[in-house]
């Protein structure tokens, strides 16, 4: 198992350009997750997803958008990229909730966005 | 709305002491709670999580973690440090919601020093 993957590793934009970040999860996990991680700042969660076709915003949604056309793939997107959004991506996913227990999410690798 | 305080943002010890790292969190009804370590360039990875099952949990590389309510905190230890520990650490509490959405302490980077 690959586990979560992001597509790409590393990323140079310039301002107003527009991106997409992919995440692939071989887990079959119904929920899916987009942070960014700011020094000093931990992980701030972006969107997230408990299902195929459901998006839902989190902590810092503005300038970003996604879409979870498939269970096992979740997508960012940058329509107007800005020097505020230079930032470490990660992507996660965990199974659904249910017994009354909460189960962990499991991390991509990240990926390494500078907006020049 | 849950929140999570780490203590110290750098934590600096000599190889095979004690090595503690403080997680304190604020919560309105019985959390469950994660520590993750992050090493540098890389994703994070899950070190141990508490889910009301036991207060002392055990995780892996030998750290744990105990929940206490009283205090509401869930600090991070481990008996005898060593160089690969060196590391960033956070501390996070998942809501009560369906989404298991995780909220992140800002971290502690952990320097082991010979």
């Amino acid at each position: 198992n690959a586990g979560v993957t992001q597509t790409p590793k590393f990323r140079v934009l310039k301002t107003g350009q527009s991106m997409t970040l992919l995440c692939a999860q071989d887990m079959n996990h119904e929920y899916m997750y987009w942070y960014r991680q700011d020094p000093g700042m931990g992980l701030r969660l972006i969107h997230y997803s408990v299902g195929e076709g459901t998006t839902a915003k989190g902590e810092v949604p503005d300038g970003y958008n996604v879409s979870r056309l498939k269970k096992q793939n979740f997508l960012l997107g940058l329509e107007s990229a800005a020097p505020s959004q230079t930032s470490v991506y990660f992507c996660a996913s965990s199974r659904i909730r249910g017994g009354g227990l909460a189960y962990e999410q499991y991390f991509g690798p990240g990926t390494r966005l500078t907006v020049t | 709305a849950q929140s999570v305080t780490q203590l110290g943002s750098h934590v600096s010890v000599s190889e095979g002491a004690l090595v503690l790292l403080r997680c304190n969190y604020s919560s309105s009804v019985p959390p469950y709670l994660f520590w993750y370590v992050q090493y540098p360039n890389q994703g994070l990875q899950l070190l141990l999580k508490y889910t009301s099952a036991a207060t002392l949990v055990k995780g892996i590389n030998g750290f744990e973690a105990e929940f206490k309510k009283s205090e509401t905190s869930f600090h991070l230890t481990k008996p005898s440090a060593h160089m690969s520990d060196a590391a960033e650490y956070f501390c996070a509490v998942t809501d009560t919601g369906t989404a298991s959405k995780l909220t992140f302490g800002t971290g502690t980077r952990l320097q082991v020093t010979l």
